[in-house]
């Protein structure tokens, strides 16, 4: 098992729609766990961590599910401008630095 | 507001070549690190520099060295370029490995 999976995609949803990501991880022992957002031929940037209760920012919630050992990102009310690859990011099974998945493509459509 | 800044931002190279690729970050921060990135593979850790002083290698370390010149400077060294190392580049830099990381914009190498 990878230790970051996500979906790939591309996900393409009208404006305004409510999208969800789910990411799932390997190391049952991970404590840090965070979104970035990745906008075509940027550097990544990060968009949020994500804490064992849940949280909120705007329109953007993270959610962790430690027994199934999966992260979700639900975005609300699409903007064009949420249009990005979306990067699932947790610590590693053995190392130092965090390990990144692959991403998962968002367009959101007029 | 300059964060993490890498040089240059676009480098053609030959194959056999070297090459240095430049980073310095303004934060203060312990830890630096450098990934690649190809298309469907994601960002890969090439090597990392947890604190001034100490360089380990990441996922995929052959063709390329390290150096943490102080605690702000870390450059990445490729002594004989291949095509295989046509990449984007990315430094980034975080207080410690397990909280978020601040990346440059990248270096966008291609070894013909």
């Amino acid at each position: 098992r990878k230790e970051v999976e996500q979906d790939p995609g591309p996900f393409n949803v009208p404006e305004g729609a409510t999208v969800a990501f789910n990411c799932t991880y390997s190391n049952s022992a991970s404590q840090s766990f965070f979104w970035y957002r990745q906008d075509c031929r940027k550097e990544p940037k990060l968009l949020m961590s994500v804490y064992s209760s849940g949280n909120e920012d705007g329109r953007f919630t993270a959610q962790l599910n430690r027994a199934s050992q999966y992260i979700s990102l639900l975005i609300r009310d699409s903007k064009l401008s949420d249009s990005a690859t979306y990067l699932c990011v947790v610590t590693p099974n053995s190392g130092y630095a965090l390990n990144f998945g692959k991403g998962t493509s968002l367009l959101v459509t007029p | 507001n300059a964060g993490v800044t890498q040089t240059p931002k676009f480098q053609v190279l030959k194959t056999g070549q070297s090459m240095t690729l430049q980073c310095a970050q303004d934060m203060n921060h312990n830890s630096m690190y450098w990934y690649r990135q190809d298309p469907g593979m994601g960002l890969r850790l090439i090597y990392y520099s947890a604190s001034e002083g100490t360089t380990d290698k990441g996922e995929v370390p052959n063709g390329y060295n390290v150096s943490r010149l102080n605690k702000r400077e870390f450059s990445l060294r490729l002594e004989s370029a291949a095509p295989s190392q046509t990449s984007v580049y990315f430094c980034a830099s975080s207080e410690e490995g397990t909280v978020g990381y601040t990346f440059g914009s990248g270096t966008r190498l291609t070894v013909v």
